[in-house]
């Protein structure tokens, strides 16, 4: 079955570094998103991609974030000038075009640690 | 505003009991999808089952079972005679219908962490 692929599997960053998430979506899927989950807490939007632009974009998506689609299969999430707040782990998903409420299918996630 | 409420933090059952675990949500939408998705230890987010706002029929899966009711705002999922494997943190998950620009983005609860005893 496909799915959605995610490197690295953890990611160890010192503080006021960049850092760049990949993601690999299901191949016939056109929306791309980007989740959060701080340890123990709920899972939350960061972003929506579709059509080679953002869609919509949460208020915890600020400036020091962004995403890019740089070829047809790679889907990234960079983070400018990583803070401590920022270790969380760092979902992809994809869903294919759709009418609305077509399923989300995530990656394993990447696991983010600030130093 | 979308909001999903899972009340219930942690569910402890002894094998082969029944369990149900509560979702209860917000919307001023009248085309929505309800959600649920499994999270093991091992960390992944697991899809479970989609219902849109015009089905309310429930649906039952071999020893899952989830029981929608428009009037109460609930999506309540059952599961029959637990099993071990079944210990994970379960969310609940909200979304609003396509107006053709709609992102379908998905509004979590905060997760029912589920402990199957042996």
């Amino acid at each position: 079955e496909p799915e959605v692929t995610q490197t690295p599997s953890h990611q160890v960053t010192q503080m006021g570094q960049e850092v760049i998430l990949r993601c690999v979506p299901i191949s016939n899927h056109l929306y791309f998103y980007w989740y959060r989950q701080i340890l123990g807490q709920k899972v939350e939007f960061l972003v929506s991609f579709y059509n080679n632009e953002i869609s919509e974009k949460s208020e915890i998506f600020d400036d020091q974030f962004s995403v890019e689609r740089p070829d047809g299969s790679n889907f990234t999430l960079k983070i400018r000038s990583t803070k401590l707040e920022d270790s969380a782990m760092y979902f992809c998903a994809s869903s294919e075009k759709s009418l609305g409420g077509q399923p989300q299918h995530f990656g394993d996630g990447t696991r983010l640690s600030i130093l | 505003a979308q909001k999903v409420t899972q009340a219930q933090t942690e569910i402890s059952v002894v094998e082969k009991e029944d369990v149900t675990l509560d979702c209860v949500y917000e919307t001023r939408d009248t085309t929505y999808y309800l959600f649920w998705y499994k999270q093991p230890p091992s960390g992944e987010l697991v899809f479970l089952i989609r219902r849109n706002s015009f089905d309310e029929q429930n649906e039952i899966s071999g020893r899952y079972s989830w029981n929608f009711q428009k009037s109460t705002s609930s999506f309540n999922f059952t599961i029959t005679a637990s099993q071990v494997v079944d210990s994970a943190v379960y969310f609940c998950a909200l979304s609003e219908g396509d107006y053709g620009g709609a992102t379908n983005k998905l509004i979590f609860g905060t997760g029912t962490l589920l402990a199957v005893q042996p």
